[in-house]
């Protein structure tokens, strides 16, 4: 089956732009979640949503990021008056209810921002 | 969640078993160990976990020691597509999957 989505793959902004990160989860899945990866660097935890509980928005680094996701499906992470330093490859995983340490990833979107 | 401690790089020849240590000494009761690699330019892709038994799929095989404070993960025949970075991961089970990675293992597979 199709796996999980993301779009676009690369988007390159200026600084103090608004950009919006989309990611289509695996049909079913019930928890969602987004990470972010800096050149070189590990994984970093931003948000998660699971079923209809609320998010989980412990990982993200200022206000200026924010993440929906709307009919329990797609969600959008949005990044507003961007910074050099967001400058980064942004993944977003989904996992099935009965087991959510068993993530399925998409293939990221690379923002880069001027 | 427990911590983990892995190697920082590690080189197998083609076809030849690559063994991946992980020691997670303060993993408590509940908690499983994930193995995760990641791919040059892709998204991470999850591999097989385990709690304490040995487990093992069409991927890799997962040897957990009787005190579980350290794990193998062994990929059998390693090929060139298997060079990736491979992260070692202790979770329990209630988790709600907000996982930790640390830096991991970059294994490089050479002909």
């Amino acid at each position: 089956g199709a796996g999980v989505s993301q779009s676009p793959s690369n988007k390159v902004t200026e600084k103090g732009k608004d950009v919006e990160l989309r990611c289509d989860p695996i049909s079913g899945h019930t928890a969602l979640y987004w990470y972010r990866q800096s050149l070189g660097q590990g994984l970093e935890f931003l948000i998660y949503f699971q079923g209809n509980s609320a998010p989980d928005k412990s990982g993200l680094p200022s206000d200026r990021f924010s993440a929906e996701r709307t009919g329990g499906s797609v969600s959008t992470l949005t990044i507003q008056r961007t910074q050099q330093e967001d400058s980064a490859v942004y993944l977003c995983a989904s996992s099935p209810h009965y087991n959510y340490n068993e993530q399925f990833f998409g293939p990221g979107t690379r923002l880069t921002v001027l | 969640d427990a911590k983990t401690t892995q190697p920082t790089s590690m080189d197998c020849a083609e076809g030849r078993a690559a063994n991946l240590p992980c020691n997670h000494s303060t993993i408590s009761g509940n908690e499983y160990v994930y193995w995760y690699r990641q791919i040059h330019s892709q998204g991470p892709q999850y591999i097989i976990h385990g709690l304490k038994n040995n487990e093992t799929n069409e991927m890799a095989s997962l040897i957990i020691t009787e005190d579980r404070k350290s794990s193998t993960l062994i990929l059998p025949h390693a090929t060139l597509r298997d060079t990736a970075v491979y992260y070692c991961i202790v979770s329990s089970s209630g988790n709600t999957g907000k996982l930790i990675f640390g830096q991991g293992t970059t294994l490089q597979v050479k002909p």
